[in-house]
């Protein structure tokens, strides 16, 4: 079946280190990915887009990787602090080049950075 | 402030009522999107409008209705048809489609059959 996967288990960390997300998708083969953040109780808020002609997207602690070969996206934060503490979706358009009102979200993975 | 506003926050329903969710956006966006979260699951769509007087059901359009007369207003209306209604409610817009451009979303609505 045609899905996207992201780690359902929650991740902790220690505040200063490094978080990596994983969205591995299958049967896709989608021009765009999207990661979004989504704090408890509030609708989700955009953070990076990266092209499939793109292998790194990077905005100030934020990195994200597109894998089109693997199928796969890493979204990085570097530095993490415990404001990063929420979770994260993924997302992609499964028709390539449709206009995109049909985008899919993983279920998220919920960060935790320690202090 | 621009933005995308939904209301209520929280909403109950009794069995067999008819609720509508409310989303205005002053984004002065072409597209609007509703999908429902429920815990452990991806968001899922239930409708979206690409332009005003026009809407198309997503993946999980049972028992929920829409209408798009003006551009800024896109509500939803769940109906007592859907058998499962509890969960978050999420509006979206955005310029065009998603695909290549991020969208916004609503605070939600957070739906509660009782």
């Amino acid at each position: 079946s045609q899905k996207i996967e992201q780690n359902s288990e929650a991740l902790n960390i220690q505040e200063g280190k490094t978080a990596t997300l994983t969205c591995n998708y299958t049967n896709y083969s989608p021009a765009y990915l999207q990661w979004y953040r989504q704090d408890p109780g509030r609708g989700p808020v955009f953070l990076l887009l990266i092209r499939e002609n793109e292998k790194e997207k990077r905005k100030e602690r934020l990195k994200v990787t597109f894998d089109t070969t693997l199928k796969q996206s890493l979204f990085h934060i570097t530095a993490s602090q415990p404001a990063d503490s929420a979770t994260y979706l993924c997302a992609l358009d499964p028709l390539k080049y449709t206009g995109g009102f049909k985008t899919i979200f993983g279920a998220g993975t919920r960060l935790f950075v320690k202090a | 402030d621009g933005g995308i506003t939904q209301s209520p926050k929280y909403l109950f329903r009794k069995e067999g009522q008819n609720v509508t969710l409310s989303c205005e956006q002053n984004l002065n966006h072409d597209a609007m999107y509703w999908y429902r979260q429920d815990p452990g699951q991806g968001l899922r769509l239930i409708y979206y409008s690409q332009i005003v007087n026009d809407f198309q059901k997503g993946d999980i359009a049972e028992g929920y209705s829409v209408s798009r007369e003006k551009k800024e207003s896109f509500p939803l209306t769940v109906t007592s048809a859907q058998k499962n209604p509890t969960a978050f409610y999420l509006c979206a817009s955005s310029p065009s489609g998603q695909g290549n451009t991020e969208a916004f979303f609503g605070q939600g609505t957070r739906l509660t059959v009782v």
